[in-house]
């Protein structure tokens, strides 16, 4: 059973341009997470989706951010217009259900460096 | 405040040393607790839960007092392969189950 994929691991963009960042989650969970790590910072929820639903996105920043998760396919962090304060490891989660057992499971990060 | 609170460190010990970690929540309704673990930035992963009675696993024991919002991680007879950053975790009740993390204590363990 492979685990949570990111892709891309490293990903540069000048300030001004789009990044698409994917996330598959574990095979049989429907429960996505994603999470920022800013230099030198914890870890800090931006949204939690189901199949077809974003269920909470309290953490998104209000503009240039989005984030889905269709029926077939990854989920997708889309940031547009990047800017340097941007720059930062964005994880994902996934997790079989929606709780307080803590299991989720992380995928490796991707590295987003705005130039 | 910030919701999950942990020294940052970083803590330089010796190999062998006892070393504990210290974290405060401020939501008296969180849930679930965790320590995770994260190595130089990678993923982080799950080290234990932490439940009131206290919990142990080989040389980790892990503590939480609700009345205290306080939680706790013992690591005795540290080696080199414990250093990393060790992050504090809740879970808020009825929020959908996201982590909250602290800013992570950093240890590095000597030869």
């Amino acid at each position: 059973n492979a685990g949570v994929m990111q892709n891309p691991r490293h990903l540069v963009r000048r300030r001004g341009q789009e990044a698409r960042l994917r996330c598959s989650p574990m095979k049989g969970h429907s429960h996505v997470y994603w999470y920022r790590q800013l230099p030198e910072e914890g870890l800090k929820f931006m949204v939690y989706l189901q199949k077809e639903n974003i269920i909470d996105e309290s953490g998104m920043p209000k503009e240039r951010f989005s984030a889905e998760f269709p029926k077939e396919g990854p989920s997708i962090l889309r940031i547009q217009q990047v800017v340097r304060g941007d720059s930062a490891a964005y994880f994902c989660a996934s997790s079989p259900e929606q709780g307080s057992s803590g299991t989720q499971y992380f995928g490796p990060g991707t590295r987003l460096l705005v130039l | 405040r910030k919701e999950v609170e942990q020294d940052p460190g970083p803590f330089n010990v010796p190999e062998g040393a006892t070393v504990a970690f210290n974290c405060t929540y401020s939501n008296s309704a969180s849930q679930s607790f965790f320590w995770y673990r994260q190595d130089c930035r990678k993923e982080p992963k799950l080290l234990m839960s932490v439940y009131s009675s206290g919990n142990e696993d080989g040389r980790f024991t892990a503590q939480l007092n609700r009345a205290s919002q306080y939680i706790s991680l013992l690591i005795r007879d540290s080696k080199l392969s414990d250093s990393a950053t060790y992050l504090c975790v809740v879970i808020i009740y009825n929020q959908g189950g996201k982590l909250i993390f602290g800013q992570g204590t950093e240890l590095s363990v000597k030869p």
